[in-house]
């Protein structure tokens, strides 16, 4: 029974390159949730979403930052032109419906240089 | 909009010695609540959690938190810690529909457990 699934787990960008981070949540889990962890900053949300559908978004910069949860296929956090303010781990959770119990992935470390 | 506090950033204890740390979240509605341990370079575990009922709930590994309506809080406990209790806790709160189902993590507490 395999937990909510990252790819890659180590990422480095030069400025100004994308980065796509990869999420597969749990089976049976339709929600999923993307946090950035900064050191000393605790986990900061990003956005919640379910097949299809963004349902918050609030904790995204608004620009460069976007996400998807597409009908078929992992979640995808999409950073464009990254800085190296960027570099962050960024975790992935999903739950089995909304306000239940949420389970993370290992992370995606970015780094930017 | 919901919000959590947690009042100690760092905390040092030897083992055996009795572990609290303080939660406190803002919202004023029905709430349910979470406390979370990061080990070191490992993600994100569930310890406990509250959704209704008993206010003294019962996690993983000896800790157990308690549920105060009246003071917003939520804070772990553990009578007796370990070295392997060295690691991150997070306390998490989700307001429902009324929060955007969104759950909002504190700032986390650092555990050093000196063996």
């Amino acid at each position: 029974n395999a937990g909510v699934m990252q790819n890659p787990r180590h990422l480095v960008r030069r400025r100004g390159q994308e980065a796509r981070l990869r999420c597969s949540p749990m089976k049976g889990h339709s929600h999923v949730y993307w946090y950035r962890q900064l050191p000393e900053e605790g986990l900061k949300f990003m956005v919640y979403l379910q097949k299809e559908n963004i349902i918050d978004e609030s904790g995204m910069p608004k620009e460069r930052f976007s996400a998807e949860f597409p009908k078929e296929g992992p979640s995808i956090l999409r950073i464009q032109q990254v800085v190296r303010g960027d570099s962050a781990a960024y975790f992935c959770a999903s739950s089995p419906r909304a306000a239940d119990t949420i389970y993370f992935g290992e992370g995606s470390w970015l780094t930017v240089v | 909009a919901q919000s959590v506090s947690q009042h100690n950033h760092h905390v040092i204890l030897s083992e055996a010695a009795s572990l609290e740390l303080g939660c406190n979240y803002s919202y004023g509605g029905t709430v349910n609540l979470f406390w979370y341990v990061q080990y070191p370079g490992q993600h994100l575990q569930l310890l406990l959690k509250y959704f209704s009922g008993d206010p003294l709930v019962k996690g993983i590994k000896g800790f157990e938190a308690e549920f105060i309506k009246s003071k917003f809080s939520f804070n772990l406990r553990k009578p007796s810690v370990q070295w392997s209790d060295t690691a991150e806790y997070f306390c998490a709160v989700n307001a429902g529909d009324t929060g955007g189902f969104k759950t909002i993590f504190g700032a986390g507490t650092r555990l050093f457990v000196k063996a």
